[in-house]
Parts: C-alpha cells; structure tokens; sequence
C-alpha cells in the first residue's frame, strides 16, 4: 500500500463544474497536508494547507480533512480551463512547522473543457 | 512571498560528465531543502534532505556518490549529478523552508537530458 494514495485520473470536467479530487494516506500520525498544482514541464506551487479536520476555504479552493478516515480532498468550484493541471496530494507526518519531509501521492491529472 | 530560484533550468551534456545544479533561497533562509527526481508522468521522487551545515540524509536507492548534494549556506544548495548517464536523464527539483516555517517553496525544476 502506497503512504499516499490519489484518486486515479485522469479526470475531466465541463468548465462551471465542480471538480473533486481525492487522498488517503495510511499513517495516522500525519499532521500536515498540503495540495499542489503542478502544470506541464513546471514545479509544483502550493494550493491550500490543511492541518485541522473540516473544511478550509481559499476562493474557488476547498480542502478537506477527515483524520479519522483518512482522508484529504481538494475541491475546485467554477473550474476554469486554467485550472487544467496535475494536482499532488503530500502528506507530513510532523507539526507543521518541523523540518520533515513530505510524502507525494502520484497526482490527479485534471483537464477542464470549455 | 518566499522565492527560490533554480539554476540551471535546463542543461544538456555527455554521458560521463558531471552536471552542477544550484538552488537558492532569495529572500528567506533557508534551513531545510529537499531534493526531488521527476521523470515524465511520474510524481515527484524525494532523492534526499539537506540541512545546512550538516550532511544529507538520503532515501533508499538514491546513490549518494552519485548525486552529491552540498548545502554549505542558509542559501545555497546543489546537486552534483556525477558521471551522468542517459538514464539520469529526468526534471531535478529543489524545495526550500526556512526553520518553523509551514510550507515548502519549489524551485523552477532543472531539465537534465543526458546524450
């Protein structure tokens, strides 16, 4: 079993649409998650940062952490053409603010359809 | 915003060289850098982490003779790929975070194409 699990792309949504993007991870004693977006030929740049179960919002960018499950997703409303990209779940195990590194899963290709 | 800027962005050479790749925090101290492998459609593969001053800490089946990595300042730090082969041939990338900081900040990525 993979530390860092995505859901398997790719996926393709209408532009408008909500696009939903999925992680697990399987040690518990993770703190920290973080999504990012990484275009074609580019390096990774963070979206959002997750450290409490719930919701946190950031504009069109939802991330959602249930601990006891597990679970990590990143939700994108009024998906944009722009927002076409592969998206990285990474997982620390450490307080956010350690020097330990991040585990990636192996990323949700995300095409959006005008 | 923190900034690291990679160098170089891309780089050719022949099989046998040594390549030198640069990452530097511009405006931040960077206590802590990661480096990465990434090779088409993959995900980003943790090669080692390098804290300043002190030597790096390498993942399992990464050469540490053969990536060298040097992080002698709070704002420098390289990756030496020795004797490079085509099958070295893959995108380098740096991370940096300065000391109780949250996030990582990624450098550009270095393309490294082997002949």
């Amino acid at each position: 079993q993979k530390e860092v699990e995505q859901n398997s792309g790719p996926l393709s949504v209408p532009e408008g649409a909500i696009a939903s993007l999925n992680c697990t991870y399987s040690d518990r004693g993770s703190q920290s998650f973080f999504w990012y977006r990484q275009y074609s030929g580019k390096s990774p740049e963070l979206i959002m940062s997750i450290y409490s179960n719930g919701d946190k919002e950031d504009g069109r960018f939802t991330a959602q952490l249930n601990k006891a499950s597990q679970y990590v997703s990143l939700l994108i409303r009024d998906s944009q053409p722009s927002d076409s990209a592969t998206y990285l779940c990474a997982v620390k195990k450490g307080a956010p603010t350690n020097a330990g590194k991040s585990t990636f899963g192996d990323g949700t290709t995300l095409t959006v359809k005008p | 915003g923190a900034v690291v800027s990679q160098h170089p962005s891309w780089v050719i050479c022949k099989s046998g060289t040594s390549v030198k790749i640069e990452c530097r925090s511009l405006d931040f101290q960077a206590t802590t850098m990661f480096w990465y492998r990434q090779f088409p459609k993959q995900s980003l593969m943790l090669m080692a982490t390098s804290n300043e001053g002190s030597k790096a800490t390498y993942e399992q089946g990464v050469e540490k003779d053969k990536f060298l990595i040097n992080h002698a300042s709070l704002t420098l730090s390289t990756l030496t790929v020795t004797s490079a082969h085509p099958e070295d041939s893959s995108f380098y990338i740096c991370s940096a975070k300065s000391s109780g900081a949250n996030v990582l900040t990624f450098g550009a990525g270095s393309r490294l194409t082997v002949l």
